[in-house]
């Protein structure tokens, strides 16, 4: 069993939809919670930073924790054309550090005008 | 302020040949993380480097791989005698401070092993 379970997709979605995105762990550690943007041909853009559990807001996007079901999700309210790419959960233990960075397999994301 | 630099994009090898690919961090950043992302898989960690350290290497294939940050110059990651399954994107992050996740990423060397 992976660490870090995530749909792979591919998601297709209209513009101005409501998206989300979720990933699964197992390792009960994990206290640093990411998601990372990526589109096509380039890097990973940190989106979203949380740490423990909770929601985050900015902007169109808002990062959900939840650490008893092991389960995080990032949804996109009034989604764009330009929202369309690789959305990538990463986590790590705490005091792990970068080094241990943990990414799930990466949700392809189009948004169709 | 320029972002993680990473050449080449895009690396032919054949298979026994080395490949070299070369990371500049971002500028005032002293430390350097080697990720690979195989197809269809996530980023997986291979090594963390600080100038003229390898703090963590435990991502790394114990044979034919290596990685150096030297003092002067960008960070290197070796592999020697490639073979197909070596054939990935291999990106390169920074950070300013080590115990940090939040971390830039280069747009990646894709090397692919004829």
């Amino acid at each position: 069993q992976k660490e870090v379970e995530q749909d792979p997709g591919p998601l297709s979605v209209p513009e101005g939809a409501i998206v989300s995105l979720n990933c699964t762990y197992s390792n009960s550690a994990f206290q640093y919670f990411m998601w990372y943007r990526q589109y096509s041909r380039k890097g990973p853009e940190l989106l979203m930073y949380t740490y423990s559990s909770g929601n985050k807001e900015d902007g169109r996007f808002t990062a959900q924790v939840d650490k008893s079901s092991k389960y995080i999700s990032l949804f996109i309210r009034d989604s764009q054309p330009s929202d369309s790419a690789t959305y990538l959960c990463a986590m790590s233990a705490l005091d792990q550090g970068a080094q241990k960075l943990v990414f799930g397999q990466g949700t392809r994301l189009t948004i169709n005008p | 302020n320029a972002g993680v630099m990473q050449n080449p994009r895009h690396l032919v090898r054949r298979r026994g040949q080395e490949a070299r690919l070369r990371c500049s961090p971002m500028k005032g950043h002293s430390h350097v993380y080697w990720y690979r992302q195989l197809p269809e898989e996530g980023l997986k960690f291979m090594v963390y480097l600080q100038k003229e350290n390898i703090i963590d290497e435990s991502g790394m294939p114990k044979e034919r791989f290596s990685a150096e940050f030297p003092k002067e110059g960008p960070s290197i990651l070796r592999i020697q005698q490639v073979v197909r399954g070596d054939s990935a994107a291999y990106f390169c992050a920074s950070s300013p401070r080590d115990r940090t996740e939040k971390l830039f990423f280069g747009s990646g060397t894709q090397l692919s092993v004829l």
